[in-house]
């Protein structure tokens, strides 16, 4: 079975752009969860959905937004990119609300 | 707020040693507690969780750890650590719609 799968892997932007990271949960899984891993640092909360809402949120800026389709994959969007940007975001999966989650490899965005 | 506070950023273990790797937590009620491990090219990967119950937890590839509510404490344990677990560890609380909140990693080293 495919796991977590994200993409792009690797993105390089510069600052002001926006920017948009994909995510396709395990199948079955109904709840997407988003991560950001500044270099050095453990992962941060972001977003939370689940059933195509959400249901959590972290300490991130409007910036930051994202949605989950009814297929249940999922967008991070972040409009004007700062280069505090930087780091890896990482994409989580889980079956319910709560529950162990599945992580993916991460997108990793640079920010110049 | 939960939290989880690792004491140790780097821990250097011979390999065939025993490892033991420090988190202590932060919250009134029993937490959720985790262990994830992140190398490099494989992303996060689940270990072990506590949620209630027996306080000693068993987990993948031999780990193992002992919630200790008198000493608000949760450390990783193995017997006999290999070359392979050289790593980033997490240790981890919280979920649901509040997102999981990590410490900030301990890197284990091996020595041959």
């Amino acid at each position: 079975d495919a796991g977590v799968t994200q993409s792009p892997t690797h993105l390089i932007k510069t600052r002001g752009q926006h920017v948009t990271l994909r995510c396709s949960p395990i199948s079955g899984h109904k709840s997407v969860s988003w991560y950001q891993q500044v270099l050095g640092q453990g992962p941060q909360f972001i977003f939370q959905y689940y059933e195509k809402e959400e249901r959590g949120r972290g300490n991130f800026p409007d910036r930051f937004s994202a949605r989950q389709f009814p297929n249940y994959s999922s967008e991070l969007n972040v409009n004007a990119l700062l280069l505090g940007d930087s780091a890896l975001y990482l994409c989580a999966s889980s079956f319910e609300n709560t529950g162990e989650l599945f992580f993916g490899e991460g997108s990793r965005l640079t920010v110049l | 707020a939960q939290s989880v506070t690792q004491p140790d950023i780097h821990i250097t273990v011979s390999e065939g040693a025993s490892l033991e790797l420090r988190c202590n937590y932060s919250y009134g009620a029993t937490p959720y507690l985790f262990w994830y491990v992140q190398s490099p090219g494989q992303g996060l990967q689940l270990l072990l969780k506590y949620f209630s119950g027996d306080t000693l937890v068993q987990g993948i590839k031999g780990f193992e750890a002992e919630f200790k509510r008198s000493q608000s404490s949760f450390n990783l344990r193995k017997p006999s650590v290999h070359w392979s677990d050289a790593a980033e560890y997490f240790c981890v609380t919280g979920g649901g719609a509040d997102g999981l909140t990590f410490g900030k990693g301990t890197h284990l080293i091996i020595q041959p």
